[in-house]
């Protein structure tokens, strides 16, 4: 158990819907990263924030966006959906802003567009 | 354009025999190298890590060896155990990790 949680589990929307993936980092981790892994992919990095800021971006799509709240949990929200949008969502924590190379991993949260 | 790439999307070992992952990587400007091991139904986990001024780290049966001029890294296990069956993903980091598409490796017993 890495001490990242994310919810829901599973989740399975229609193409056009929005959704909301949350994650809480582990304690006293400031970072939070977020991740999407499709089919045969390696996980695509899609945006870090630290303490409630967002520091960094990777692919994300306009239609994707996420916060960081003040007590550290964040949230993925994913709108529009479409069929490709089906994924692996995975959470990861660390420490601090600049080491960002062991990062924790939550269990993910797989999202099913129909 | 992937950054880093895992040519083999599986590998199969005998139990007690050596396991070699390997992972090749683009960007001359990454420092730092990690492994990571995944389990069905679980998020990545930690496994070793090597900075870029190092050519090589040792954690028990796991070593992680950094080619630089080659831009390679690989990660041997041994002797290979059942419980390492696993998709093991390697990431290279400057800023941010960038992750290879990992090769699933089967222990045989």
């Amino acid at each position: 158990d890495s001490g990242v949680t994310q919810t829901p589990k599973h989740l399975i929307t229609a193409t056009g819907q929005r959704v909301t993936l949350r994650c809480s980092p582990r304690s006293g981790d400031l970072s939070v990263y977020w991740y999407q892994q499709s089919l045969d992919q390696g996980l695509q990095f899609l945006i870090q924030y630290y303490n409630g800021e967002e520091r960094a971006k990777g692919n994300i799509l306009e239609r994707f966006s996420a916060q960081q709240f003040p007590d550290l949990h964040s949230e993925l929200n994913l709108s529009s959906l479409e069929l490709g949008d089906s994924a692996l969502y995975f959470c990861a924590s660390s420490p601090n802003r600049i080491s960002s190379y062991e990062q924790y991993f939550g269990p993910g949260t797989r999202l099913t567009v129909t | 354009d992937q950054q880093v790439k895992q040519n083999s999307p599986s590998l199969s070992v005998q139990e007690g025999r050596i396991s070699i992952l390997n992972c090749d990587y683009t960007n001359s400007m990454f420092d730092y190298f990690l492994w990571y091991k995944k389990y069905p139904a679980e998020g990545p986990t930690f496994l070793i890590s090597i900075s870029s001024i190092k050519d090589k780290n040792e954690d028990g049966r796991f070593t992680v060896f950094l080619n630089k001029s080659a831009k390679h890294l690989s990660l041997h296990i041994v002797p290979s155990q059942p419980g390492d069956s696993a998709v093991y993903f390697c990431a290279c980091g400057a800023n941010n990790l960038f992750f290879g598409t990992g090769t699933r490796l089967t222990v045989i017993p």
